[in-house]
């Protein structure tokens, strides 16, 4: 079944550099996407993904593939709970099956 | 429950034509979306809202309007139909943070 993880939390210095994973299991063919959520403030989303075996309907078997988001030079702004989200869906006759999934999120705090 | 619904299932439009596609949750979820689906693409986000009277536009919103006056429901509009924008619409609802629980799709040809 379809399934993602990302580390829980993560805490670095102003200045730095970090790589955020997301670590993925898909049985169709898969978007991902990356979203942001600051402190109260809704989802932003930062980047989406389509992955290579999405451009044919023939889907596949993707295990334990990672995703990562990386940003460089890390602010106390960037300081948010980041979450990895795999959409998969197929269309089948008539109907469809899938889902979307969130990660449960990493937890960057940046510390100045 | 129902869950996510989505009506209509299917539809054909003219070029210029103009149409509202309707999402309902019967979860109470805070989030709502909506995307759409074309081969080779993925999923793209189109409008998307994080609680009743509120919208924010997602990654590809240009030639939809989106409301929510109520929080079961989350519509759709397409003022001036154009070939584009024959898709597979999916709706999604969520709590925050939480997983996305689609609807079945709208398939729309635009002629």
């Amino acid at each position: 079944s379809n399934s993602v993880k990302q580390t829980g939390q993560i805490t670095i210095s102003e200045g730095a550099s970090v790589t955020m994973n997301c670590t993925y299991t898909s049985t169709g063919y898969p978007t991902l996407f990356w979203y942001v959520e600051y402190p109260s403030k809704p989802l932003q989303l930062l980047q989406r993904e389509t992955m290579e075996n999405s451009k044919n309907f023939g889907g596949g078997n993707i295990k334990d593939k990672n995703s990562p988001i990386v940003k460089y030079s890390v602010q106390v702004s960037d300081s948010a709970v980041y979450y990895c989200l795999l959409g998969d869906v197929k269309m089948e006759g008539c109907g469809s099956q899938g889902n979307l999934i969130f990660g449960k999120g990493t937890k960057l705090s940046v510390k100045p | 429950n129902a869950g996510v619904t989505q009506t209509p299932k299917f539809r054909v439009l003219k070029t210029g034509q103009s149409m509202t596609l309707l999402c309902a949750q019967d979860m109470n979820h805070e989030y709502m979306y909506w995307y759409r689906q074309d081969p080779g693409m993925g999923l793209r986000l189109i409008h998307y809202s994080v609680g009743e009277g509120t919208t924010a536009k997602g990654e590809v919103p240009d030639g939809y309007n989106v409301s929510r006056l109520k929080k079961q429901n989350f519509l759709l509009g397409l003022e001036s139909a154009a070939p584009s924008q024959t898709s597979v619409y999916f709706c999604a609802s969520s709590s925050a943070g939480a997983t996305q629980y689609f609807g079945p799709g709208t398939r729309l040809l635009v002629l």
